[in-house]
């Protein structure tokens, strides 16, 4: 079993509509949490930290639930600029970044 | 600051041959990475220093793969021989704090025919 599973989707969604992806994470000694975005043939890139109490940022919403461990990713307003590939990343008691295998999202006009 | 900076962006090679990926960090990030991605397995850590030393090596597939940082400023990965299985996006990335804060490059795609 993986560390961190995701989804792999594709969420195909249409402008402006609200979408949420989730991530489960099976060490429980895992310390932080994080979302990365990558697009098509490209590096990834930190989006945002997810805290317990929740934090947003802007049209982006994290949450972390501990007792069930997993992680959300809500994202309300969908722009064609959204599109991309969203990975679930854990930080273990080493102090490494253990990377889910990503949600795909596709936002059409 | 340019970010880090990976050469080649390409690579296509033979089996057998040998092939080195190139890694210049974020001056001042004392941390730095190399990752793999596959379709299969996402992104997998290979090996991590701090201040030029290597601490975990754990994810390196096999001893035809090592990894050098001879200075703060510059980094390899070499693969010797390659084999089809490498074929991959080689990322490397850099942080001043172990965890947080990555900043990755470009990647490497290498392909080995």
């Amino acid at each position: 079993r993986k560390e961190v599973e995701q989804d792999p989707g594709p969420f195909n969604v249409p402008e402006g509509a609200t979408v949420a992806f989730n991530c489960t994470y099976s060490n429980s000694a895992s310390q932080s949490f994080f979302w990365y975005r990558q697009d098509c043939r490209k590096e990834p890139k930190l989006l945002m930290s997810v805290y317990s109490s929740g934090n947003e940022d802007g049209r982006f919403t994290a949450q972390l639930n501990r007792a069930s461990q997993y992680i959300s990713l809500l994202i309300r307003d969908s722009k064609l600029s959204d599109s991309a590939t969203y990975l679930c990343v854990s930080l273990d008691s080493s102090y490494k970044l253990i990377f889910g295998s990503g949600t795909r999202l596709l936002v059409r006009p | 600051d340019a970010g880090v900076i990976q050469s080649p962006r390409h690579e296509v090679t033979e089996m057998g041959q040998e092939v080195t990926l190139r890694c210049k960090p974020i001056s001042g990030h004392d941390y730095l990475f190399w990752y793999r991605q596959t379709m299969m397995r996402g992104l997998e850590l290979l090996i991590y220093f701090n201040n030029n030393v290597p601490i975990d090596d754990s994810g390196m597939p096999e001893d035809r793969f090592s990894a050098k940082m001879p200075n703060a400023s510059f980094s390899t990965l070499k693969i010797q021989p390659s084999e089809p299985r490498d074929s991959a996006v080689y990322f490397c990335a850099s942080s001043l704090k172990l965890g947080y804060g990555y900043t990755f490059g470009s990647g490497t795609r290498l392909t080995v025919v």
